[in-house]
């Protein structure tokens, strides 16, 4: 059974540089046709697309955080990482990550269950 | 703002239908056959019940559908049961690897 949790700090300085992880188990990141990607939802809110990659390294990003996003993937620790820059509090969010089915966009089957991330200083 | 525009709540008493809608534009949902559909629990994360319009993925119940006219999306729960009740968002390719959520719509069964 796929698994997909996602690590890292739960509070980042203002201006600071926001980093997590997601560890899959249960598939290769490598082995496997599928993108991987990360969503997020601010509290009390809706969901909001970040972007994903691909095990090669091919990266897609909402043209909205592009500037400050980047996502990369490390195939022999069987993870992907999420780092976003110069943060403000309208960045606190849950953020998940996903398991994109590949040539079917937005379509994401398997979903971690979410890590906390506050901006405050 | 979402760029798809979904009704803040929706609601429907137990064993009826209810369909919610999920508007976007030529560039997204009017452009491409691919719109999927995701019901969270509170406190929980998202879960696929539609994708490619129309399709469900193997575990979802038959209740569930969608469909598509123009620039505006559908999903129809079919035999209201409380379980269903949650909050309800739709996703559209916009084109060139660009996603798009709507705001979100909160079911109620009555």
């Amino acid at each position: 059974q796929l698994q997909l949790q996602e690590s890292g700090p739960g509070l980042v300085r203002p201006s600071e540089t926001l980093s997590l992880t997601c560890s899959v188990s249960g598939d290769s990141i490598s082995s496997s046709s599928y993108f991987w990607g990360w969503i997020r939802q601010p509290p009390g809110k809706g969901l909001d697309w970040i972007g994903s990659i691909y095990y090669s390294g091919s990266t897609y990003y909402n043209p909205s955080l592009k500037s400050r996003v980047t996502i990369s993937v490390d195939t022999s620790k069987n993870h992907f990482s999420l780092k976003l820059s110069s943060v403000t509090a309208a960045d606190t969010a849950v953020y998940y990550c996903a398991r994109h089915r590949p040539n079917s966009y937005g379509t994401f089957d398997y979903w971690g269950q979410g890590t906390l991330v506050t901006v405050s200083s | 703002q979402s760029a798809l525009t979904q009704p803040p709540s929706a609601s429907g008493s137990s064993g009826q239908s209810v369909t919610i809608s999920c508007t976007g534009t030529s560039s997204d949902i009017g452009g491409y056959t691919y719109v999927s559909w995701y019901q969270q629990h509170p406190g929980k994360a998202p879960k696929l019940i539609i994708y490619e319009v129309s399709k469900r993925p193997s575990g979802v119940p038959d209740r569930f559908s969608g469909s598509k006219s123009d620039t505006t999306a559908s999903l129809t729960v079919s035999g209201l049961q409380a379980e269903d009740e949650a909050d309800y968002y739709c996703t559209s390719y916009a084109g060139s690897n660009n996603l798009v959520f709507g705001g979100g719509t909160k079911l109620t069964v009555l």
